[in-house]
Order: structure tokens, then sequence, then C-alpha cells
């Protein structure tokens, strides 16, 4: 099973500020990577696939690089709706996993 | 419009059973791979199994092989996953999702598990 990790587990950013949220595989998943974000009581929320592309209706804000084991979701300005944990998760290998997540808050 | 409904979740004691739901509409069942995904309380997800769209493959992972069992109904658009020895561990909210441009392009708003005595 690949193991997915986060890094920071909590980003604490104001406003209008650029958050860099990494993910690491344990090993190469290519660019199978996806970004969801969480908000309480919510089912997860598609953000990017294939580690840079933009799912429908995300804003542009939201961007993602990286191939291989290591990887970035930006959020070049946060509004007060990007407050939430964010999830990367690897899908070329199955079990397809998650990391254990980034809380980002106030 | 996409929409996954699921159902069927509960209090059930270790050891027992328990069949879930999930009721899809806005798109066509029979062409997509589909998910169940387990959420513990305060944890992230973790992907539980895959069925195939025809249902002649299905994935599980480790942890409940050979407790769960994965199955969709083309009629009723419907995926189910029976669920057996449960063990306090599976307590969760329990989500199914469409395996779209990537697992996980939709996913349900989940029933919650909770095993215990």
């Amino acid at each position: 099973e690949i193991v997915m990790t986060q890094s920071p587990a909590t980003l604490s950013v104001s406003p209008g500020e650029r958050a860099t949220l990494s993910c690491r595989a344990s090993q190469s998943v290519s660019s199978s990577l996806a970004w969801y974000q969480q908000k309480p009581g919510q089912a997860p929320r598609l953000l990017m696939y294939g580690a840079s592309t933009r799912a429908t209706g995300i804003p542009a804000r939201f961007s993602g690089s990286g191939s291989g084991t290591e990887f970035t979701l930006t959020i070049s300005s946060l509004q007060s709706e990007d407050f939430a944990v964010y999830y990367c998760q690897q899908y070329n290998n199955w079990p397809w996993t998650f990391g254990q997540g980034t809380k980002v808050e106030i | 419009e996409v929409q996954l409904v699921e159902s069927g979740g509960g209090l059930v004691q270790p050891g027992g059973s328990l069949r879930l739901s999930c009721v899809v509409s806005g798109f066509t069942f029979n062409n997509y791979w589909m998910s169940w995904v387990r959420q513990a309380p305060g944890k992230g997800p973790e992907w539980v199994a895959n069925i195939k769209q025809d249902g002649s493959e299905k994935f599980y992972v480790d942890s409940v092989k050979g407790r769960f069992t994965i199955s969709r109904d083309f009629a009723k658009n419907s995926l189910y996953v029976q669920m057996n020895s449960l063990r306090d561990e599976y307590t969760a909210v329990y989500s199914c999702a469409r395996e779209g441009v990537v697992p996980g392009d939709y996913w349900g708003q989940g029933t919650l598990v909770t095993v215990s005595s």
C-alpha cells in the first residue's frame, strides 16, 4: 500500500495570503494524484486531479504541481471559504490512499 | 445534476452485519466504476472497495477482505455493500463515490455506521 504523507498538519494563514501544502508518496504515483477540500459535516470536494488539472468549477487561485513522489497544492490568495481540511490522494495503485490531511486555519 | 444518496447506516453490535445502499442519479450508472469510502471520526478518508461497470471485477482494502461484499443493481441505479463480522474500528461515515476522471469525482454525503456494544 502506498503511504501518503502531508505537511504541515496545520497551516495558519490570514485571508489574502498564499498557502502551500505538500504531499509525499512512499513510491512513485506518476501524476495520479488528486487534491480534495473538506469542510465540517460535508463530503470531500474534488479540487485537482492529474496533479495539476483543476476540477470543474474550481477557481484559478488553486494550482497543483509535482509528479512521482512530491506534490504541492498552492492557494494563491486565501478566501474565507478556503479554510478547510485538504487531502491528497493517489490513484495509481490499488488501494487508492489518502494523506492524513492539512488543516488550513485562520 | 449528479446525486448519490446513501442509506442503511445505524448502530450495530460487534460481530453484527449491515447492508448499505447508494442510489445514484444524474449520470449513466452503467458507465462508471463505483466505490465505497469510509471516514472514521476525526480521521482521513479510506477507500474500502470498488466495482467495475459490469460487476465483473471487485477490489477491497485488506482490512475488509472476506467481511465486505460490494455489488450493484443496474435496474435500480444502486450500489450496495454487505458488511459482516463488523468490528469496533469500522465505525465511520460510509460514502459511495463515482470513479470518473478520477476516483471520487463525486461523493454522497454518507451514512453513519456505529459498531458498539
